[in-house]
């Protein structure tokens, strides 16, 4: 079945360290990849859309200048959290749909834990 | 968007049958009802989705109630690796935007 592979599994850094996240679908192309937050016991939030080939679209009180998105294959995204802080300590969650039918499923990474010291 | 309940946890016995039961009183006539499933630190992964009739695979069934309103996720034989959380979430006919997940039903299974 489809697989969306995101990387690393989890990252321990220091304050102002900027990180990457890559998220690759590895048997579909996907134009469009969704990009999540989880907080401990909180359920998923979409923080943006991933789109190829142009700019990302992000939810209302997500930084866009702290959170950078490039989607520039049909397989790749990567979030970029710039300069990060204590308070972006969580578990980032990348997805993407296989096709154009109706009602496709999404498909989930694994998760990335990520931990600012 | 049409919003759906589920309880907030549910217990189980492993090899057990576990029926986890979702409301979504709103929902349209193109809002198909997808159950998305999340085991602990990792990222979800779709269980089974249906529009109007009850669904199989080889995950679990899908009951969907004649009026739509309620829908219920049933797990046949429960083993513990089906601890996880579960949500129920609609979609709409074709859409291929981001799901909106709840809080889910954190279901616990018991050796």
């Amino acid at each position: 079945g489809a697989v969306v592979s995101q990387h690393p599994s989890w990252v321990i850094c220091k304050s102002g360290t900027s990180v990457k996240i890559e998220c690759r679908s590895l048997d579909f192309q996907a134009t469009t990849m969704f990009w999540y937050r989880q907080f401990p016991k909180q359920s998923l939030m979409l923080m943006a859309t991933s789109n190829e080939g142009s700019k990302a679209t992000y939810e209302q009180g997500v930084e866009k200048d702290k959170f950078l998105i490039n989607h520039a294959s049909l397989t790749l995204s990567t979030l970029t959290v710039t300069s990060a802080h204590p308070e972006d300590s969580s578990f980032y969650i990348c997805s993407a749909g296989s096709g154009t039918g109706t009602n496709q499923p999404q498909h989930f990474g694994d998760g990335t834990r990520l931990s600012i010291l | 968007d049409a919003k759906t309940t589920q309880p907030n946890s549910m217990e189980s016995n492993e090899e057990e049958p576990v029926h986890l039961p979702c409301n979504h009183s709103t929902i349209s006539g193109t809002d198909y009802i997808h159950w998305y499933r999340q085991l602990p630190s990792q990222g979800p992964e779709y269980v089974i989705h249906g529009l109007t009739s009850n669904v199989n695979n080889r995950m679990a069934s899908l009951a969907i109630a004649e009026d739509r309103k309620s829908s219920t996720l049933i797990l046949h034989r429960a083993t513990l690796r089906d601890a996880a959380v579960y949500y129920c979430i609609l979609r709409k006919a074709g859409s291929q935007g981001n799901l909106i997940f709840g809080k889910g039903t954190k279901l616990s299974v018991k050796p």
